[in-house]
């Protein structure tokens, strides 16, 4: 089993939809999570971190449920330009190693 | 503007070539990674360092060597390049271990 897995899609939604992505982790000791976007050829770009007790940054929200060992992101009033590669980052705290998905595809239709 | 600085942008290079990749960053983060990025693999960490002076194995660290000679600059060589090393290549850094990474704009390297 991968340390984190995400649904490759592509998630093909018209704009202004709403959409969701989950992603699962196996390390139960992890401690920090992160949501990047990536366009195509180009670097991996923070898009937000995940806390505890969830959080929140304009159209994006963003999950964290230990228990389940998953953490989700929500995307509103989807634009064009949220067409991108969504890469989850799972890391145990004080260690180097941060873990990635291999990203969650979406396209935004107009 | 603050950031990551990566050289060359991309590269083609014969087998058996020695290459070094250049990463510069000025936010004075104390740790730094490079990454590989192949289709279908998502990024994998090749080396990195937490601190001036100090680096460690990642993943993926056959064939490639690395140093942090100081704060800013992580240079990553291949000593003899193989068509294997064909990738796309980030450095990273973050200000500690948990905190987020953040890449330059990458190097494309294709070994024939």
């Amino acid at each position: 089993r991968k340390e984190v897995e995400q649904d490759p899609g592509p998630f093909n939604v018209p704009e202004g939809a709403t959409v969701a992505f989950n992603c699962t982790y196996s390390n139960s000791a992890s401690q920090s999570f992160f949501w990047y976007r990536q366009d195509c050829r180009k670097e991996p770009k923070l898009l937000m971190s995940v806390y505890s007790s969830g959080n929140e940054d304009g159209r994006f929200t963003a999950q964290l449920n230990r228990a389940s060992q998953y953490i989700s992101l929500l995307i509103r009033d989807s634009k064009l330009s949220d067409s991108a590669t969504y890469l989850c980052v799972v890391n145990t705290s004080g260690t180097y190693k941060y873990i990635f998905g291999t990203g969650t595809r979406l396209k935004v239709l107009a | 503007i603050a950031g990551i600085t990566q050289a060359p942008t991309s590269q083609i290079l014969a087998a058996g070539r020695r290459m070094t990749l250049r990463c510069t960053q000025d936010m004075r983060h104390n740790a730094m990674y490079w990454y590989r990025q192949d289709l279908g693999l998502g990024l994998r960490l090749i080396h990195y360092s937490n601190t001036a002076g100090t680096t460690g194995k990642g993943e993926v660290p056959d064939g490639y060597s690395v140093s942090r000679a100081n704060t800013d600059d992580f240079p990553l060589t291949l000593a003899s390049a193989v068509p294997s090393q064909t990738s796309v290549y980030f450095c990273a850094s973050s200000g500690d271990t948990n905190q987020p990474q953040h890449f330059g704009d990458g190097t494309r390297l294709s070994i024939l």
